[in-house]
C-alpha cells in the first residue's frame, strides 16, 4: 500500500503567520499534488509537482507558495496565513499516468 | 478550467437498496474518470476508475461512462450501512499535466 505522511496532523496558527504543512512519500511517485477540503466544495487543487524542483500552480494558488526539494518530500506554505485559509489540507502522490492517486491522513489548519 | 458536478449532494437509502451517484465534467478531453470513497475523518481511497465508454463492474459497484454525454456515474447495488461515506468524483487528462480535479462529493448514509 502506498504510504504517504503529512506533517503536523493539527496545527492551530495566528493571522499573519507563516505556516509550512509538510508530506512525505515513500511510493517513489513522480507527482504530488496539494489540496484543500471544505464543505460544499470537495478537493481543491492548490499545487502539484512532476518531480523534484518543479511546482505548478493548482485551481486556488493564491496565498500559498509549494516547495518540492527532493522526489520524497513536497511542502506547502503559507507566508501570511489567514482565517480564509482554515481548511483540512491533504497531500496525494501519483505515478504520473492517469491512476489512482494516494492521500495522506490530512491536516487540519485553523488560523485564529 | 475543468468543471465538475456531482449530484445528489446527499442520499439516505435503505439497507439493501440500489444507490446511484452522478458526475458531469466540461472537458471533453478527459481520458481517466475514477470514484473516490472518504469515511468520515479519513482520507480520500480510490474505489474504482474507468477509461472507455460503457460500464466496469467490481462486486456490488458498476460504474457507468458516457463521454457524449459529459456523464458518468457509481451505482451500488445491495447498499450496506458501511458504504456510508463521501463519495467524490475525479477527472483528468491522460497526457500533459495529470491534474485530477474533483467534484464537491455526494454525501451517502445507508440506514438499516
Amino acid at each position: 500500500e502506498a504510504a504517504v505522511t503529512q506533517s503536523p496532523r493539527n496545527k492551530v496558527a495566528v493571522t499573519g503567520g507563516k505556516v509550512t504543512l509538510s508530506c512525505n512519500q515513500t511510493n517513489n511517485h513522480n507527482n504530488m499534488y496539494w489540496y484543500r477540503q471544505d464543505t460544499g466544495h470537495g478537493l481543491r487543487l492548490i499545487h502539484y509537482s512532476y518531480g523534484a524542483g518543479s511546482t505548478e500552480k493548482g485551481d486556488i494558488p493564491d496565498g500559498y507558495k509549494a516547495s518540492r526539494p527532493s522526489q520524497e518530500n513536497f511542502s506547502l506554505i503559507l507566508e501570511l496565513a489567514t482565517p480564509s485559509q482554515t481548511s483540512v489540507y491533504f497531500c496525494a502522490s501519483g505515478t504520473g499516468v492517469a491512476t489512482e492517486v494516494f492521500f495522506g491522513k490530512g491536516t487540519r489548519l485553523t488560523v485564529v | 478550467q475543468q468543471k465538475v458536478q456531482q449530484s445528489p449532494e446527499s442520499l439516505i437509502v435503505p439497507e439493501g437498496a440500489m444507490t446511484s451517484l452522478n458526475c458531469t465534467f466540461s472537458d471533453s478531453a478527459s481520458q481517466y474518470f475514477a470514484w473516490y470513497r472518504q469515511h468520515s475523518g479519513k482520507a480520500p481511497k480510490a474505489l474504482m476508475s474507468i477509461f472507455s465508454n460503457g460500464e466496469k463492474e467490481e462486486g456490488r459497484f458498476t460504474i457507468h461512462l458516457n463521454k457524449a454525454s459529459l456523464h458518468f456515474s457509481l451505482h451500488i447495488r445491495d447498499s450496506q450501512p458501511s458504504d456510508s461515506a463521501l463519495y467524490l468524483c475525479a477527472v483528468s487528462r491522460n497526457t500533459g499535466n495529470y491534474k485530477y480535479v474533483f467534484g464537491a462529493g455526494t454525501r451517502l448514509k445507508v440506514i438499516a
